[in-house]
């Protein structure tokens, strides 16, 4: 059974500092993953996806990374900004028409 | 392009009552999910439909929870009777077709509160 965690689990960082967002899952066998954005009151939306013959993507100060071998993704957010202060979930799906499962996210707080 | 419409946005019942929540899918997108998101959890999926038939409904409490897309549109999720720990936010969501599952378009969400 494919389980994705999340670590950490709160994560509070000064404005322009850059960070990593790690996310581990436990069957190698994905089709892709995402990483989502979550703002209190509000829907999912989707940063970034990575389908599973790739290592990387990168969309404006988002970087992910993939190594399905070790079941391991990371998202890095450069310079970052009051405005990225959210949840943020990292997804996997098994095949394209399968279910995706979720972690269960890390809360990401900037200070001004 | 509207996205997909929840609502209500927010609901508190009592333990015991029945709730129903409704969605709207973006126009043209076959397939429809309803997820439950408990606090400090990732969502879980609850039902999947393609069109108005049920894909995938193994981790919904068929015993309280029900949800049906008659016209192949419009979704509804009624609760009945409602438990403490169904507290939760319901996110609705919905993608083209069947073989894009993970190209999904998320609602707003409505926030359950039972008491």
């Amino acid at each position: 059974k494919q389980e994705v965690t999340q670590i950490p689990a709160a994560l509070s960082v000064p404005e322009g500092e850059n960070l990593v967002l790690n996310c581990s899952f436990t069957d190698s066998a994905i089709y892709n993953l995402q990483w989502f954005r979550q703002d209190p009151g509000k829907g999912l939306t989707s940063l970034l996806l990575i389908q599973s013959s790739q290592r990387e993507q990168t969309s404006g100060r988002l970087n992910a990374s993939l190594d399905k071998s070790s079941g391991r993704s990371t998202l890095y957010i450069a310079a970052s900004q009051p405005g990225d202060s959210a949840t943020y979930l990292c997804a996997v799906s098994p095949r394209r028409d399968d279910k995706i499962i979720f972690g269960k996210g890390t809360r990401l707080h900037i200070l001004p | 392009e509207a996205g997909v419409a929840q609502s209500p946005r927010y609901k508190i019942i009592e333990k015991r009552q029945s709730v129903a929540f409704w969605c709207n899918p973006i126009s043209g997108h076959a397939t429809l999910y309803w997820y439950q998101q408990i606090l400090g959890q990732g969502p879980k999926l609850l039902i999947q439909f393609q069109n108005n038939g049920v894909v995938d409904d193994s981790q919904l409490p068929k015993d309280r929870f029900s949800a049906e897309r008659l016209k192949g549109v419009d979704s509804t999720l009624k609760i009945q009777p409602a438990k403490l720990e169904d507290s939760a936010v319901y996110l609705c969501a919905s993608s083209l077709a069947p073989n894009r599952v993970y190209e999904q378009y998320f609602g707003p969400g409505t926030r359950l509160t039972v008491t």
